[in-house]
């Protein structure tokens, strides 16, 4: 079962502002990551953030997590061009595979110049 | 250097057929997996062996076969294609696999039944 949910499913700014994704899921988690994912490409992972954290940056990304609602948001700040990608959350859960990383459906963002 | 390189990267063929994707990795990773990706780009996870082991085998038609030959190879056969086995297939790699360790993914095959 799906256990991502992306909102909003596309999202369009302007070079230089922030873009702000979120990700619900359903169940327990242990941690939950952010990928990338470029035009006819594969996922590149951005960052991890584990269930005993709330907040994690690494360069111009800020993720947060609050496991109460089961919801975390990932911002990139001064958006770029280059950062025009889709942009996937995914959940490993506290029960179940201890392998398995569930996918959420993605955020689109395209960054005009 | 190419960390986890998929072949073929397109594949066009007739329903029916039987065709093969291959997947090597060069990181050293103990872990390797097989996603499907929709055209509404849903991913989702097929399978997973680690050191050669199946561990993760998601409810796959079993026209679907995976194959291990050691730790850095996980190929992906597929026999008698049908129409809704077109999309793309991505191969990803994590060190262990434990406790949800970030994966590195390939470029994908996309494959694309007739």
């Amino acid at each position: 079962s799906q256990q991502g949910e992306e909102d909003p499913q596309a999202l369009s700014i302007q070079e230089g502002e922030n873009a702000t994704m979120n990700c619900s899921y359903k169940t327990s988690i242990n941690n939950l990551q952010w990928y990338r994912q470029n035009s006819g490409r594969g996922l590149v992972h951005l960052i991890l953030i584990r269930s005993n954290e709330r907040e994690k940056h690494s360069g111009r990304l800020r993720v947060t997590l609050d496991t109460s609602k089961k919801s975390s948001s990932l911002l990139i700040t001064a958006s770029r061009a280059a950062d025009t990608a889709s942009y996937f959350c995914a959940t490993r859960s506290s029960g179940g595979s201890n392998y398995k990383l569930t996918f959420g459906k993605g955020t689109l963002l395209t960054v005009n110049p | 250097d190419t960390a986890v390189s998929q072949t073929p990267k397109y594949l066009v063929t007739q329903m029916g057929n039987d065709k093969s994707i291959k997947c090597e990795q060069n990181l050293g990773h103990d872990t390797m997996y097989w996603y499907k990706q929709d055209s509404k780009k849903f991913l989702k996870i097929m399978f997973s062996y680690n050191n050669k082991e199946l561990i993760i085998n998601e409810t796959v038609p079993n026209r679907f076969s995976p194959k291990s030959p050691d730790k850095a190879h996980l190929n992906l056969h597929i026999n008698s294609l049908e129409l809704g086995d077109s999309a793309v297939y991505f191969c990803a790699s994590s060190p262990t696999g434990q406790g949800g360790q970030p994966q590195h993914f390939g470029d994908g095959t996309r494959l694309s039944i007739l």
